[in-house]
C-alpha cells in the first residue's frame, strides 16, 4: 500500500532563516506530489504541484521554492522566511494521469517568530 | 470571484438530522470533484468522489450538476463523530483547488 511521509511535524523558526520541509511518497510510481498551505482559520491554498522530476507548477509565492530530485521526494524551501509563512503544510500525491483523489501527509505546522 | 466557492457555516445541527452542502466552482473545464474532511489540526481525508450520477457511500450522498456549476454533500442522521470541516475539491489538469470549508457540528 501506499504510504506519505512528511517531516518534520512542528517548527518553529525566526523570520529571516531558510527552510526546508521534505516529503516522501512510497508504493507507487510516478505520482503527482502537491505542497499546500493553511493558515489558521483558512482553506488550503495550492502552492505547487509537480506530475514528474524536475516538473514544477507554482501557483503562488513570492519566497517560496519547490524541487522535485526523485521521483517520489518533493521539497519546499525558503531562503528567508517571513511571519507571513506562518501556517500548516501539507504534502499531497495522487496517482500519476488518474482521476483519483490526493492523499495527504500529517502536515507540518510552521510558526515564523 | 473564487474558483471553488463554499459557505463557510458553522452548521449547528442536533444528532439524527440531515444536512447539506453546497459548493459552486468557476471553471466548466473542471473534470474531476471530490469531498474531503478535516478534522481540526489535522490533515484533510478524502470523504467521496462525485459522479454526475450522484453516488452513494452509507449516510453520504454527493452529487454533481455540471449544468449549473456546483457540487453537493448530504449527510443523513448525523452522528457526533461528523462534526468536521467539509472541504470540495475541482480538479483541472492536475491542478487542485480547495474550497475554504464548510464547519459542521452536530450536538446531543
Amino acid at each position: 500500500s501506499q504510504t506519505i511521509h512528511q517531516w518534520p511535524a512542528t517548527l518553529v523558526q525566526p523570520v529571516g532563516s531558510p527552510l526546508s520541509l521534505e516529503c516522501t511518497v512510497e508504493g507507487t510510481s510516478n505520482p503527482n506530489l502537491y505542497w499546500y498551505r493553511q493558515a489558521a482559520g483558512r482553506g488550503l491554498q495550492l502552492l505547487f504541484y509537480s506530475v514528474g522530476i524536475g516538473q514544477i507548477s507554482s501557483e503562488v509565492p513570492q519566497n517560496l521554492s519547490a524541487s522535485r530530485p526523485q521521483d517520489r521526494q518533493f521539497i519546499l524551501s525558503s531562503k528567508k522566511l517571513l511571519l507571513s509563512d506562518s501556517g500548516f503544510y501539507l504534502c499531497a500525491w495522487k496517482i500519476g494521469g488518474g482521476g483519483g483523489g490526493l492523499h495527504f501527509g500529517n502536515g507540518t505546522r510552521l510558526t515564523v517568530t | 470571484r473564487k474558483e471553488v466557492e463554499q459557505d463557510p457555516g458553522p452548521f449547528n445541527v442536533p444528532e439524527g438530522a440531515t444536512v447539506a452542502f453546497n459548493c459552486t466552482y468557476s471553471n466548466s473545464a473542471s473534470q474531476s470533484f471530490f469531498w474531503y474532511r478535516q478534522d481540526c489540526r489535522k490533515e484533510p481525508k478524502l470523504l467521496m468522489s462525485v459522479y454526475s450520477s450522484g453516488n452513494e457511500d452509507g449516510r453520504f450522498t454527493a452529487q454533481l450538476n455540471r449544468a449549473s456549476q456546483y457540487i453537493s454533500l448530504l449527510i443523513r442522521d448525523s452522528k457526533l463523530s461528523d462534526s468536521a470541516t467539509y472541504l470540495c475539491v475541482v480538479n483541472k489538469n492536475n491542478d487542485m483547488r480547495f474550497g475554504a470549508g464548510t464547519r459542521l457540528t452536530v450536538k446531543p
